[in-house]
């Protein structure tokens, strides 16, 4: 079965302050993982996925397959980073799509 | 824009009842999934269809149930509604590996 787990539900900080969203999952094969955000009366939408290796609007993740991990950090965070975020996991494979599977969420709140 | 929209966006309806949610995603977007967020909750997955045909589908029962059309809308349909059934119920569809969200139909059970 997988799961994913985000241990915080709340995360505040002040402006400028580094700020680190923990995300912990168990899946027995291969896994690809995400992580969503939603901001204030939008849509929840990707903000980054671990086969990417991508840094999006200064956030990075890595994998940590020893750890089951895929924190978030950023190491400056901005007033507009505050917003709901979501880490989630779906399988490898070469089908359209698959299921993901979402933690419970982390309300990251940034002080001015 | 992602494209995806989603209808209605709130509606209430009385334990038993039964409800239609509507969602339309972009053309060529022929993977549609549905997810239901309960408050404080993270997305469920409910089920997935692809070229109108469910091909995956999480624990849900069976009075849960969707159709996807040729035209990339589709529709989930839920019978004998619970209380437990109020959520915000979100319609995404999948392109280049990454999922779009609609802004999601809140549904709320008396």
């Amino acid at each position: 079965a997988q799961r994913v787990t985000q241990p915080e539900k709340l995360l505040s900080v002040f402006k400028g302050a580094p700020v680190e969203l923990k995300c912990n999952y168990s899946y027995s094969g291969s896994p690809e993982l995400f992580w969503y955000v939603q901001y204030s009366r939008q849509r929840l939408q990707l903000l980054l996925r671990h086969i990417s290796r991508e840094s999006i609007k200064g956030f990075t993740a890595d994998l940590n397959k020893g750890e089951t991990s895929f924190h978030l950090k950023k190491p400056f965070a901005q007033e507009e980073d505050s917003a709901m975020y979501y880490c989630a996991l779906s399988r490898i494979s070469g089908a359209a799509g698959n299921k993901l599977t979402f933690g419970g969420g982390t309300r990251v709140l940034v002080k001015p | 824009e992602t494209g995806v929209t989603q209808s209605p966006t709130h509606l209430i309806k009385t334990r038993g009842q039964q409800v239609t949610l509507r969602c339309s995603s972009q053309s060529g977007h022929n993977t549609v999934s549905w997810y239901q967020q309960a408050l404080g909750q993270g997305p469920q997955f409910i089920f997935q269809y692809y070229r109108e045909e469910e091909n995956g589908r999480g624990n849900f029962p069976p009075r849960f149930s969707g159709l996807q059309f040729p035209n990339y809308s589709s529709e989930l349909n839920v019978n004998a509604l619970e209380l437990d059934d109020s959520a915000l119920y979100l319609c995404a569809s999948w392109s280049n590996g990454e999922l779009f969200f609609g802004e999601g139909s809140r549904l709320t059970v008396l």
